[in-house]
């Protein structure tokens, strides 16, 4: 077992730059969580998908940012238009099936936006 | 606003003390989650404790969850350099919601 497989590890783009993200869950979890971490904000929750259905995108900002989960293997975190601000470490992690079953977290991409 | 929160930014201690810390949370939960979270990694949970669970053990850690006062503790005993790491609580608000961080308490463990 990988665990939760983030790639790339780290990403760096130009300001007004789209940025995609991965992550690969592991096998047979059927929840998959999106988190952005940053000094000043902390552990942020973006969005939450279960069987490949999006459950709960209320932390995820409005415009530029979408995520989604075409198979039970993969979800990507898409970021148009890159700013400065969105510079932070992204965090993906998976459970069995709920939030109130243990997280397993990726080692996260880190971000950085020139 | 945090549905969780470490009541302590930092704590320091020496290899061998004991060290707790604290975490209050703001909504009914399912259950509640320590995780540590080591420089350049993820976080790993800890322990997990549900709603109708009173302490929790695992090795050197203990956590307990007082629900009447919304509030929870995680001890580490006999530390040792490598529990140097922030460590969050987590609560997920009952009806299936995400998993909410706290802040993270700095937990710094020297020889």
């Amino acid at each position: 077992n990988a665990g939760v497989i983030q790639t790339p590890r780290h990403k760096v783009t130009g300001k007004g730059q789209e940025a995609t993200l991965w992550c690969e869950p592991i096998s047979g979890h059927s929840a998959v969580f999106w988190y952005r971490q940053t000094i000043v904000q902390g552990l942020e929750f973006l969005t939450y998908f279960r069987n490949q259905a999006p459950i709960d995108d209320s932390g995820m900002p409005k415009e530029r940012f979408s995520a989604q989960m075409p198979n039970q293997s993969h979800s990507t975190l898409k970021i148009q238009s890159t700013q400065p601000q969105d510079s932070a470490v992204y965090l993906c992690a998976s459970s069995l099936s709920t939030s109130a079953e243990t997280l397993y977290f990726g080692s996260g991409t880190r971000l950085t936006v020139l | 606003s945090q549905l969780a929160e470490e009541n302590l930014w930092a704590l320091s201690v020496h290899e061998g003390e004991s060290v707790t810390v604290n975490c209050s949370y703001k909504t009914s939960i399912t259950a509640l989650q320590w995780y540590r979270q080591k420089s350049g990694e993820g976080p790993a949970q800890l322990i997990l404790i549900r709603s109708n669970e009173r302490e929790k053990r695992n090795g050197r850690l203990r956590a307990t969850l007082d629900t009447s006062s919304q509030s929870s503790s995680l001890s580490i005993t006999a530390t040792r350099c490598e529990d140097t790491a922030v460590y969050f609580c987590a609560t997920d608000a009952q009806g299936g919601r995400a998993l909410i961080f706290g802040t993270g308490t700095t937990v710094s463990v020297s020889p």
